[in-house]
């Protein structure tokens, strides 16, 4: 999966908690995106980045929030889960954006 | 709302048969990718053809772009069972913004 990771691989929460999800990358990419996969949907943009501290809204920002401090690490944060949060959560890289992106293998995240 | 829509949303072909999938998008772009994606894992890219070209190949892929038309075909020839997956077309809308927007994909079942 091109030098990207995704943790934790699964999780199960409890409405109104806060989580976080870390996408780390070995190749040093600029740009990281995370995205989320619901049935019927496709993949939907949720945040990106295009640098250190440097980031943007996507398609579902509402209730996510992201920061990026180092290169590597790409944290995607629901400050209170939602059962509509339930979905499969997928980091993606790319080294210039306007080339191809490398995803990592996603993050089952449910919602009770 | 999604830029690329796949045609058909699935597809059931014999191993050996050719499989084509049709992408359907609305604003102008700078390229268009398309990835496919196995049961449980994340994207794979495949193939990127960029606005100023209109046919490409890969291995066993072809991708055809007609701007015109704003829609692109991917054909896979002499399928095989391993084939079997999602495959997901995504638009790159050029500009200031480094993001795509994914379709929501056709599942291409190839039986042996």
């Amino acid at each position: 999966d091109a030098g990207i990771t995704q943790s934790p691989r699964h999780k199960v929460t409890e409405t109104g908690t806060p989580v976080t999800l870390r996408c780390h990358q070995t190749e040093n990419h600029r740009y990281m995106y995370w995205y989320r996969q619901d049935p019927g949907h496709g993949l939907r943009l949720i945040h990106y980045s295009y640098g250190v501290k440097d980031t943007d809204k996507g398609e579902v920002s509402d209730g996510y929030s992201v920061s990026r401090s180092k290169t590597e690490d790409f944290l995607l944060t629901l400050e209170s889960a939602t059962s509509s949060q339930t979905s499969v959560y997928f980091c993606a890289i790319s080294a210039g954006g306007r080339d191809e992106q490398f995803f990592g293998p996603g993050t089952r995240l449910t919602v009770l | 709302s999604q830029q690329g829509e796949e045609d058909p949303q699935a597809l059931s072909i014999q191993e050996g048969e050719n499989a084509t999938m049709n992408c359907s998008y609305k604003t102008s772009i700078n390229n268009l990718q398309w990835y496919r994606q196995n049961s449980g894992r994340g994207l794979v890219h495949l193939i990127l053809i960029r606005s100023n070209e209109r046919e490409k190949h890969s291995g066993r892929l072809r991708v055809t772009l007609d701007t015109s038309k704003k829609s692109s075909s991917l054909l896979i020839t002499a399928s095989r069972a391993a084939d079997t997956a999602s495959y997901f077309c995504a638009t790159d809308k050029g500009g200031s913004a480094r993001q795509l927007t994914f379709g929501s994909g056709t599942q291409l079942t190839v039986l042996p």
